[in-house]
């Protein structure tokens, strides 16, 4: 199916580093959304963008919904230990009243202390 | 808190047999949830949507007949995998979100599969 295209896969960093992750698409959504993805979970909501140029914050996370909606980044700052796992970029798409996730391939973070 | 609950969160199974792994939603209603599939070091793909009171609808290559869906109520979505072979070890995740098109998708926990 549809895929995202996220970038980079991998980040190693040292605790304190910024963070910048992004996604992209050929195709237009009307909402991105980022995961985070701890091992043997379920990915849980970080951030919702729902308009084009839409900058929001949820503490150390920033994320943007890019003005040609067809991409989305996602900064984190000041990195601690507990933000090690898997970041997923997802776009919306409504398709015949029926809301469906288009997923990036994901951004694996690991943090040396 | 949690809004969307699974279970199990592991199971162990031998070939043939069948596995059932329930989706509920917490504190809303959802007339729709979503079934994924995730790979190891991989991206969640889409298997099926799971609609209440009618059938479900599976994404191109997944087989209606091999993974059963149930949405009997609007809490409640059921994933059953019949005559499970190991290729079907993987993690099932399911998702639902509340009513209205702004509503992001919530992620239960997981299911590992294990078909040994």
């Amino acid at each position: 199916g549809q895929q995202l295209n996220q970038s980079p896969q991998s980040m190693f960093i040292q605790e304190g580093e910024d963070v910048s992750m992004n996604c992209t698409s050929s195709s237009i959504f009307n909402t991105w959304l980022w995961y985070k993805q701890d091992p043997g979970e379920g990915p849980v909501l970080l951030i919702a963008l729902y308009k084009a140029g839409e900058l929001t914050s949820n503490g150390r996370l920033t994320a943007q919904f890019g003005i040609t909606r067809k991409d989305s980044f996602l900064n984190i700052s000041a990195s601690i230990p507990s933000d090690v796992g898997i970041y997923f970029c997802a776009g919306r798409e409504i398709i015949q009243g029926a809301q469906k996730l288009v997923f990036g391939q994901g951004t694996r973070l690991t943090i040396n202390p | 808190g949690a809004v969307v609950s699974q279970h199990p969160s592991r199971v162990i199974c031998k070939s043939g047999t069948s596995v059932k792994i329930e989706c509920r939603s917490l504190d809303f209603q959802a007339t729709t949830m979503f079934w994924y599939r995730q790979f190891p070091k991989q991206s969640l793909m889409l298997m099926a949507t799971s609609n209440e009171g009618s059938k479900a609808t599976y994404e191109q290559g997944v087989e209606k007949d091999k993974f059963l869906i149930n949405h009997a109520s609007l809490t409640l979505s059921t994933l059953t995998v019949t005559s499970a072979h190991p290729e079907d070890s993987s993690f099932y995740i399911c998702s639902a979100s509340r009513q209205g098109n702004n509503s992001p998708l919530h992620f239960g926990n997981g299911t590992r599969l294990t078909v040994t």
